[in-house]
Formats: C-alpha cells, structure tokens, sequence
C-alpha cells in the first residue's frame, strides 16, 4: 500500500488560483470516484474539503473545487484568501479495502 | 452533531501495548457505518490505520494489521484501539473520525502517544 504522491509545497498570493495533484495508481485513485481532499490547519484535526472526487459538504466554500483525470486527482483553490494557508491531504479507496492517504501539501498564501 | 474525543496513556513503553478509547457523542454508533482510525507522526503525514464496521467488520492497513485490533462498544458508544509491540516508530497523534460515504466527516481532536522509556 504506497501513500498517493503529492507536492511538498505550493504558495499563492492572494487573489490567485493554485492547483494540488495527488497521483495514485489504477488500485485507487484511478479505480474509484473515492477521492477525498482534507485540510489540516497547524495543530488541529484535519477537515474533509471535497469528498466523491467533487462534492463539497455543507459549508465549505465554492472556492474549493476537485477533479480527477486518470490515476490523478487535483484539489483547485481560486480565490486564495490567507486563511487557506494550511496542509492538504488527498486520500483514496482502494482496491484492497483499505484507505491510502498522499503525503501531503503545505499551501504558503503569500 | 457529532463529536469524537479520543484518549488514553500519553506514554506507552517499547514493545508494550497501546490501548486507545473514543467516545462517540451526539450520535449513535450504530449511524454510521463505519468508524476509522488515522495517525500523525509529530511533523509528517496521515497514515490510515483501520476501520471497523458497526457490524463489527473491520479493514486494517495492510503494515500494521498483525499489531492492530480494532472494536466497539455500542452500548457506551465507545470505539477502541489496540495496538501490540510498539516501538518509537508508533509515537504519533491518534485521531478517531466517522467513516461511511467513503469520507471522513467528522474528526475527533487526536490524542499524542509518545513512545518512550
């Protein structure tokens, strides 16, 4: 079970739009519409961003969009506001009924 | 409204046993399906650690499942970690959430584990 492969860092300033790939393999990412995207402000638990690929639950901001083409997800920010700055994680389903999470992503909003 | 709290020993011994509880409030365990546990090394990444069912199934990562027992206690809306032999490579944040809908929604505080003699 190998973590999903992600960016170490990327930075924005405000305003902007950054983009956050999360590559996997056809035993996950590319398998299943299972994509989640979680964000992880310093000292606290991680909170769930987009689930199903695309879906945002209640509450979370339209400035936050997800996608997936083949084995690789991506997490879009628009609009990058300060309180973004956070860690991103991407997480998947797989095919051994397990749950792989990426390394994550420190996101710096200049 | 959910709310998770995880706890238990701070400071486990090497090659000892480290026994985790969540207290599951504002719902019943039994509405969701299934309940996950996931860890944070002090500066690194998520690792998945398992899940189990209100059924009683479980799923568990595929490096720690010969150390891992994963179970729930319906009745004081209790979910339980356990895990056996560890060493320094545990020391972690432990974090319960509410799985199902293939997502995490709702996650509990965490709870450092220093592994330590």
């Amino acid at each position: 079970q190998s973590a999903l492969t992600q960016p170490a860092s990327v930075s924005g300033s405000p305003g902007q739009s950054i983009t956050i790939s999360c590559t996997g393999s056809s035993s996950d990412v590319g398998n299943y519409n299972y994509v989640c995207w979680y964000q992880q402000q310093p000292g606290k638990a991680p909170k769930l961003m987009i689930y199903g690929v695309s879906n945002r639950p209640s509450g979370i901001s339209s400035r936050f969009s997800g996608s997936k083409s083949g084995n690789t997800a991506s997490l879009t920010i628009s609009g990058l506001q300060p309180e973004d700055e956070a860690d991103y994680y991407c997480s998947s389903y797989s095919t051994t009924s397990t749950w792989v999470f990426g390394g994550g992503t420190k996101l710096t909003v200049l | 409204q959910v709310q998770l709290q995880e706890s238990g020993p701070g400071l486990v011994e090497p090659s000892g046993t480290l026994s985790l509880t969540c207290a599951v409030g504002g719902a019943s365990i039994s509405g969701g399906d299934w309940w996950t546990w996931v860890r944070q090394p002090p500066g690194k990444g998520l690792e998945w650690v398992g899940e189990i069912h209100k059924s009683g199934r479980t799923n568990y990562n595929p490096s720690l499942k010969s150390r891992v027992t994963l179970s729930v206690d319906e009745s004081k809306s209790l979910l339980s970690l356990k895990m056996t032999s560890v060493s320094a490579a545990d020391t972690a944040v432990y974090y319960c959430a509410r799985g199902g809908n293939h997502r995490f929604d709702c996650w509990g505080q965490g709870t450092l584990v220093t592994v330590s003699s």
